[in-house]
């Protein structure tokens, strides 16, 4: 079946230490996205990238990370910069311009010990 | 200033009854889309419902659809015949231009907490 797979489903990070977060897509979607999510709001963009080899800065991206080498895969790290990490960190995928509708993956949560 | 607004952080809903909820935006571009996504306990987004500008009718997707008003800026959800399981965060989204102008993004509101009750 097609869709989106992040993992791991929770992370923990220790202060100072990089994280990073996978995301995973075989639905050949050219645009890839990652939203933070904080309790109680909406999504806020981090990253995007509209074709391999080539990414854009969101709206919250200081303290971030991210890479596409390959269509399928847009990893998201967390470097140790971002002070306040503890979030819900949705990725996103649609075709690009041709398309409106972004699909999600299940999320990951990510914890500060 | 906020994009998009859901001005009713909770709602309540008896089952087989239809609810609706608000969803205001703000843009100066002629062309945009609007969006419902379900967000249950889980924590993953589903899409609902889409809207583009230019659409003259009504989005319908099964028991979901989109009340848009234009001239108010107004794209409300409406789900008739409310089920124990549309219990849920809903998210109203727009897609605008990014910063540079030359892609797009998902503006998103703080959402609506529905609860539907037996």
């Amino acid at each position: 079946d097609g869709g989106i797979t992040q993992s791991p489903k929770y992370l923990f990070r220790k202060e100072g230490q990089n994280v990073t977060l996978s995301c995973e897509q075989n639905l050949n979607h050219d645009a890839m996205y990652w939203y933070r999510q904080d309790p109680g709001q909406g999504l806020r963009l981090i990253y995007y990238s509209q074709i391999v080899n080539d990414f854009q800065k969101g709206d919250i991206a200081e303290g971030y990370s991210v890479s596409r080498e390959k269509k399928e895969s847009f990893p998201l790290t967390v470097t140790s910069a971002q002070k306040n990490p503890t979030a819900f960190y949705l990725c996103a995928s649609n075709r690009g311009f041709s398309e409106e509708t972004q699909y999600f993956g299940p999320g990951t949560r990510l914890l500060v010990l | 200033a906020q994009k998009i607004t859901q001005t009713q952080p909770g709602m309540f809903v008896q089952e087989k009854e239809a609810v609706t909820l608000d969803c205001t935006y703000d843009t100066s571009d002629q062309s945009y889309g609007l969006f419902w996504y379900k967000q249950p306990s889980s924590g993953e987004m589903i899409f609902l419902i889409y809207q583009g500008s230019y659409d003259e009718q009504n989005a319908t997707e099964g028991r979901y659809s989109l009340n848009f008003q234009k001239a108010r800026k107004s794209a409300n959800l409406v789900i008739s015949a409310s089920q124990l399981g549309d219990s849920a965060m809903y998210f109203c989204a727009m897609r605008e231009r990014t910063s540079g102008g030359s892609n797009y993004k998902l503006t998103f509101g703080k959402g609506t907490l529905l609860t539907v009750n037996p």
